[in-house]
Formats: C-alpha cells, structure tokens, sequence
C-alpha cells in the first residue's frame, strides 16, 4: 500500500528558527504539490514540482520559504526565518504524471507550531 | 475564476439522520474534474470520490452518494444513516487543466449519538 509520508510529523519551534519538513513521494510519482493549511485561509497551495523542476511557486512566501526536490524521492519545504503567522499543517501531494488533471495522493502532514 | 464554494461551515447531525453536504464550483474550463475529501480528527485527508465533468451520472458507495449536476455547477454529497464515525471535516475540490486542486472552506460535520 503505497503512501506519500512526511517528517516529522509535529514541529514546535521558536519564532526566527529554521525549519524543515520532508516529503517522500509514492514511487513513480513525477508531480509533488505542498500544500498549506490554516483555520483562516484553508488549504492553499505552496508549489508545484513536475519530474522535480518547480512548475509553480506563486503560492508561496517568496522571502522566507523556498522548496526543492534534491531526487526523486526526496521533497523539501523550508522555512527560514519562521514566524507566528507560519503556524499551520503542511500537506504534500503525489501524483502520477499523466500530462495534465493528475491526481493527488496526500500525505498525512506536518503540524508547525511557531512560537 | 476558478471557485469551490462550500456555503455550510458547519453542521450538525443526530446519529442515523441523513445529510446532505453541498458544493458549487466555478470555472472556465469545459473538462476539469471533481474531488470529495474527508479530514478526520486526526488531520490526513482521505479521498472519496473523484468525478470527471463528463459523467453526470450520480454515484453510490455505501452509505454515501454523490450527486453531480453541471447545469446548476454543484457537486453534492449525501451521508445516509449517519454514524458518529462521519463526523470531520469535508472538502470538496476542483481540479483543473494546470493540475491545481482548488479546495473549498470545508463543512465540519458533527454527527451527535
């Protein structure tokens, strides 16, 4: 039974502090989405890799946050420095790359607290 | 604009009443495709349905039915006999050409014993 999984799954932080969180995707999957959550905004998405290139990052903080897939089965988000207002869960997404309306299979997410 | 609106925030429920979640969607595209997520208290979303925007067919799976209707661009979702198990929170959602999942507020179901 093929799952997306993330790392670690609760992260409590102090404002200013960098934090990263990991996302390995189903194997085989060439699109990875992150996305965020927060009781305000709802689920919103972050960024968009496709066969690891970053197709679209328009959802994201530019100034403190930045994304990478270093390989195939490794997903970064990364915050630097975080902040209150960062507190919220952190989905990433896999899905296969059928050339477009990809599904998505989601992970079970990152809950950040930023203190 | 692409748009899932979700109108109810939250609702509430006596065990073994049916219930009915509604979504509207918005967007320019002619095939685009329809999602349902539950987000149980334990915070993972699980996905229960998806529907392409060229099956209107209505669909069953258990207690649960879908009901697609592109005149009136809704896609709602009907919980029979409820069980105190259901209660979480849904999304619906809209997946466009650009593979971005466009998420509704979400309705918080609580079904009470």
């Amino acid at each position: 039974d093929a799952r997306v999984t993330q790392t670690p799954r609760h992260k409590v932080t102090e404002m200013g502090q960098e934090v990263t969180m990991r996302c390995q995707p189903i194997l085989g999957h060439n699109t990875v989405f992150w996305y965020r959550q927060t009781m305000m905004q709802g689920l919103e998405l972050l960024a968009y890799f496709r066969n690891r290139a970053p197709l679209d990052d328009s959802g994201m903080p530019k100034d403190r946050f930045s994304a990478e897939m270093p390989d195939a089965t490794l997903a970064t988000l990364k915050i630097q420095p975080s902040e209150p207002r960062d507190s919220a869960v952190y989905f990433c997404a896999s899905g296969p790359d059928r050339g477009t309306y990809n599904e998505q299979f989601f992970g079970p997410g990152t809950r950040l607290t930023v203190l | 604009a692409q748009k899932v609106t979700q109108a109810q925030t939250e609702i509430s429920v006596v065990e073994k009443e049916d219930v009915t979640l509604d979504c509207v969607y918005e967007t320019r595209d002619t095939t685009y495709y329809l999602f349902w997520y539950k987000q149980p208290p334990s915070g993972e979303l699980v996905f229960l349905i998806r529907r392409n925007s060229f099956d209107e067919q209505n669909e069953i799976s258990g207690r649960y039915s879908w009901n697609f209707q592109k005149s009136t661009s809704s896609f709602n979702f009907t919980i029979t006999a409820s069980q105190v198990v259901d209660s979480a929170v849904y999304f619906c959602a809209l997946l466009n050409r650009d593979d971005k999942i466009i998420f509704g507020k979400g309705t918080r179901l609580h079904i009470l014993p």
